[in-house]
Protein backbone atom coordinates (compact mmCIF):
# COMPACT_ATOMS: atom_id res chain seq x y z
CA UNK A 1 0.00 0.00 0.00
CA UNK A 2 1.08 3.51 -0.79
CA UNK A 3 -0.83 4.93 1.73
CA UNK A 4 1.40 7.30 3.93
CA UNK A 5 1.65 7.77 7.28
CA UNK A 6 1.74 11.05 9.44
CA UNK A 7 2.99 10.99 13.22
CA UNK A 8 2.51 12.32 15.52
CA UNK A 9 -1.47 11.56 15.59
CA UNK A 10 -2.52 14.38 17.87
CA UNK A 11 -0.43 17.62 18.87
CA UNK A 12 -1.34 20.30 21.41
CA UNK A 13 1.23 23.15 21.48
CA UNK A 14 0.97 26.54 22.80
CA UNK A 15 0.61 29.81 20.32
CA UNK A 16 3.46 30.84 19.24
CA UNK A 17 5.20 27.49 19.23
CA UNK A 18 6.62 25.90 16.24
CA UNK A 19 4.88 22.45 15.37
CA UNK A 20 6.25 19.34 13.23
CA UNK A 21 4.35 16.74 11.63
CA UNK A 22 6.26 14.04 9.87
CA UNK A 23 4.83 11.92 7.38
CA UNK A 24 6.01 8.26 6.01
CA UNK A 25 5.29 6.77 2.71
CA UNK A 26 6.00 3.54 1.34
CA UNK A 27 6.76 3.56 -2.52
CA UNK A 28 8.00 6.22 -5.48
CA UNK A 29 6.13 8.92 -5.74
CA UNK A 30 6.03 11.79 -8.01
CA UNK A 31 5.27 14.61 -5.57
CA UNK A 32 4.12 14.67 -2.22
CA UNK A 33 1.11 17.76 -1.05
CA UNK A 34 -0.05 18.54 2.28
CA UNK A 35 -3.75 19.38 3.28
CA UNK A 36 -5.46 20.64 6.19
CA UNK A 37 -8.50 20.19 7.48
CA UNK A 38 -10.61 21.88 9.37
CA UNK A 39 -13.26 19.59 11.85
CA UNK A 40 -16.13 18.47 9.70
CA UNK A 41 -14.87 20.33 6.41
CA UNK A 42 -13.34 20.00 3.00
CA UNK A 43 -9.94 20.00 2.44
CA UNK A 44 -7.62 22.46 1.37
CA UNK A 45 -4.37 22.07 0.10
CA UNK A 46 -1.24 23.57 1.59
CA UNK A 47 2.00 23.00 -0.39
CA UNK A 48 3.02 20.48 -3.29
CA UNK A 49 6.73 19.24 -3.51
CA UNK A 50 7.49 17.32 -6.29
CA UNK A 51 10.23 14.17 -5.99
CA UNK A 52 13.13 16.19 -7.10
CA UNK A 53 13.05 18.75 -4.56
CA UNK A 54 14.24 19.22 -1.12
CA UNK A 55 12.36 21.69 0.42
CA UNK A 56 9.97 24.49 -0.15
CA UNK A 57 8.60 27.17 1.98
CA UNK A 58 5.24 28.42 1.58
CA UNK A 59 4.61 31.76 4.45
CA UNK A 60 4.97 30.21 7.66
CA UNK A 61 5.09 26.32 6.21
CA UNK A 62 8.22 24.91 5.75
CA UNK A 63 8.37 21.36 4.10
CA UNK A 64 10.96 19.08 3.78
CA UNK A 65 10.93 15.69 1.78
CA UNK A 66 13.75 13.23 1.86
CA UNK A 67 13.00 10.07 -0.85
CA UNK A 68 15.33 8.02 0.51
CA UNK A 69 13.97 8.00 3.63
CA UNK A 70 9.96 8.39 1.91
CA UNK A 71 9.21 10.75 4.27
CA UNK A 72 8.27 14.60 4.63
CA UNK A 73 7.85 16.89 7.37
CA UNK A 74 5.43 19.76 7.74
CA UNK A 75 6.58 22.78 9.94
CA UNK A 76 4.24 25.47 11.01
CA UNK A 77 6.70 28.33 12.66
CA UNK A 78 4.73 30.94 14.62
CA UNK A 79 1.68 28.88 15.17
CA UNK A 80 -2.22 30.76 16.01
CA UNK A 81 -4.89 29.42 17.07
CA UNK A 82 -6.69 29.40 14.18
CA UNK A 83 -3.64 26.57 12.74
CA UNK A 84 -5.67 24.04 14.76
CA UNK A 85 -6.87 21.69 12.36
CA UNK A 86 -6.16 18.49 11.03
CA UNK A 87 -3.12 17.84 8.40
CA UNK A 88 -2.76 15.17 5.96
CA UNK A 89 -0.31 13.99 3.58
CA UNK A 90 -0.88 12.70 0.15
CA UNK A 91 1.46 10.90 -2.13
CA UNK A 92 0.94 9.96 -5.53
CA UNK A 93 1.29 6.46 -7.43
CA UNK A 94 3.44 7.02 -10.21
CA UNK A 95 0.65 8.02 -13.11
CA UNK A 96 -0.76 10.46 -10.77
CA UNK A 97 -4.14 8.73 -11.37
CA UNK A 98 -4.33 8.10 -7.44
CA UNK A 99 -3.77 10.24 -4.45
CA UNK A 100 -3.37 8.47 -1.16
CA UNK A 101 -3.77 9.89 2.11
CA UNK A 102 -2.66 9.63 5.20
CA UNK A 103 -4.22 8.82 8.83
CA UNK A 104 -3.50 13.00 9.39
CA UNK A 105 -2.05 15.06 12.69
CA UNK A 106 -4.89 16.59 15.11
CA UNK A 107 -2.92 19.82 16.10
CA UNK A 108 -4.55 21.75 18.21
CA UNK A 109 -2.87 25.07 19.32
CA UNK A 110 -3.73 26.63 22.85
CA UNK A 111 -4.46 30.01 23.13
CA UNK B 1 -10.26 32.18 -7.26
CA UNK B 2 -12.49 29.25 -8.94
CA UNK B 3 -13.47 26.75 -6.89
CA UNK B 4 -15.07 22.67 -6.77
CA UNK B 5 -18.59 23.22 -5.28
CA UNK B 6 -20.65 19.83 -4.06
CA UNK B 7 -24.61 19.66 -3.49
CA UNK B 8 -26.18 18.73 -1.83
CA UNK B 9 -23.91 19.41 1.32
CA UNK B 10 -26.00 17.24 3.54
CA UNK B 11 -28.13 13.82 1.81
CA UNK B 12 -30.41 11.40 4.08
CA UNK B 13 -31.33 8.45 2.71
CA UNK B 14 -32.42 5.24 3.71
CA UNK B 15 -30.32 1.90 3.25
CA UNK B 16 -30.99 0.38 -0.29
CA UNK B 17 -32.06 3.45 -1.81
CA UNK B 18 -29.79 4.94 -5.00
CA UNK B 19 -28.05 8.50 -4.29
CA UNK B 20 -26.62 10.82 -7.07
CA UNK B 21 -23.98 13.19 -5.46
CA UNK B 22 -23.36 15.74 -7.66
CA UNK B 23 -19.69 18.02 -8.16
CA UNK B 24 -18.96 21.02 -10.65
CA UNK B 25 -14.95 21.15 -10.79
CA UNK B 26 -12.98 24.16 -11.60
CA UNK B 27 -13.85 24.53 -15.44
CA UNK B 28 -10.90 24.46 -17.07
CA UNK B 29 -9.85 20.84 -15.09
CA UNK B 30 -9.14 17.91 -17.03
CA UNK B 31 -9.19 15.96 -14.60
CA UNK B 32 -11.89 14.51 -11.72
CA UNK B 33 -12.03 12.93 -8.52
CA UNK B 34 -13.99 10.83 -5.46
CA UNK B 35 -13.08 10.39 -2.23
CA UNK B 36 -14.90 9.55 0.44
CA UNK B 37 -13.73 9.93 4.57
CA UNK B 38 -15.83 7.92 7.08
CA UNK B 39 -16.35 10.24 10.37
CA UNK B 40 -12.78 9.91 12.18
CA UNK B 41 -11.04 8.15 9.51
CA UNK B 42 -8.89 8.97 6.66
CA UNK B 43 -9.58 10.26 3.35
CA UNK B 44 -10.34 7.12 0.72
CA UNK B 45 -9.90 6.90 -3.12
CA UNK B 46 -12.22 5.95 -4.63
CA UNK B 47 -12.10 7.02 -8.68
CA UNK B 48 -10.20 9.06 -11.05
CA UNK B 49 -11.69 9.96 -14.18
CA UNK B 50 -10.42 11.46 -17.30
CA UNK B 51 -11.72 11.78 -20.89
CA UNK B 52 -14.79 10.49 -20.08
CA UNK B 53 -13.59 7.35 -18.58
CA UNK B 54 -12.34 6.08 -15.25
CA UNK B 55 -8.60 6.00 -14.93
CA UNK B 56 -8.49 4.53 -11.88
CA UNK B 57 -10.69 2.85 -9.03
CA UNK B 58 -10.20 1.81 -5.74
CA UNK B 59 -11.04 -1.55 -4.10
CA UNK B 60 -14.02 0.42 -2.39
CA UNK B 61 -15.54 1.62 -5.92
CA UNK B 62 -17.00 -1.76 -6.60
CA UNK B 63 -20.04 -2.53 -8.76
CA UNK B 64 -22.82 -0.29 -7.20
CA UNK B 65 -21.03 2.62 -7.52
CA UNK B 66 -20.73 4.67 -10.92
CA UNK B 67 -19.42 8.23 -12.02
CA UNK B 68 -20.56 10.10 -14.71
CA UNK B 69 -20.00 13.38 -16.90
CA UNK B 70 -23.43 14.36 -18.11
CA UNK B 71 -22.31 17.67 -19.29
CA UNK B 72 -19.46 19.86 -19.42
CA UNK B 73 -20.03 20.84 -16.05
CA UNK B 74 -21.29 18.18 -13.98
CA UNK B 75 -19.52 14.84 -12.28
CA UNK B 76 -21.76 12.72 -10.30
CA UNK B 77 -20.89 9.88 -8.19
CA UNK B 78 -24.00 7.19 -7.95
CA UNK B 79 -24.17 4.63 -5.18
CA UNK B 80 -26.86 2.53 -6.48
CA UNK B 81 -28.58 1.05 -3.54
CA UNK B 82 -26.59 2.10 -0.08
CA UNK B 83 -25.49 0.79 2.64
CA UNK B 84 -25.75 1.65 6.14
CA UNK B 85 -21.35 1.64 6.04
CA UNK B 86 -21.93 4.24 2.97
CA UNK B 87 -21.96 6.83 5.37
CA UNK B 88 -19.08 9.44 4.66
CA UNK B 89 -18.24 12.72 3.49
CA UNK B 90 -17.81 12.33 -0.09
CA UNK B 91 -15.42 14.37 -2.03
CA UNK B 92 -15.46 15.65 -5.26
CA UNK B 93 -11.53 17.13 -6.67
CA UNK B 94 -10.71 18.07 -9.87
CA UNK B 95 -6.96 19.05 -11.37
CA UNK B 96 -5.68 20.44 -14.60
CA UNK B 97 -3.05 17.59 -15.09
CA UNK B 98 -1.90 14.76 -13.25
CA UNK B 99 1.38 13.82 -12.59
CA UNK B 100 4.00 16.15 -11.55
CA UNK B 101 1.46 18.67 -11.68
CA UNK B 102 -1.45 17.43 -10.31
CA UNK B 103 -2.81 19.75 -7.37
CA UNK B 104 -6.31 18.48 -7.13
CA UNK B 105 -9.11 21.35 -5.70
CA UNK B 106 -11.26 19.78 -3.08
CA UNK B 107 -14.67 20.38 -2.88
CA UNK B 108 -16.13 20.94 0.66
CA UNK B 109 -17.65 17.44 0.72
CA UNK B 110 -21.52 16.08 0.73
CA UNK B 111 -22.25 14.09 4.48
CA UNK B 112 -24.21 11.14 3.43
CA UNK B 113 -26.06 9.48 5.95
CA UNK B 114 -27.94 6.17 5.02
CA UNK B 115 -30.23 5.21 8.19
Amino acid sequence: SQQGEEDPQALSIQEGENATMNCSYKTSINNLQWYRQNSGRGLVHLILIRSNEREKHSGRLRVTLDTSKKSSSLLITASRAADTASYFCATDDRTGNQFYFGTGTSLTVIP
Amino acid sequence: EPEVTQTPSHQVTQMGQEVILRCVPISNHLYFYWYRQILGQKVEFLVSFYNNEISEKSEIFDDQFSVERPDGSNFTLKIRSTKLEDSAMYFCASSLTTGTGGWQYFGPGTRLTVT
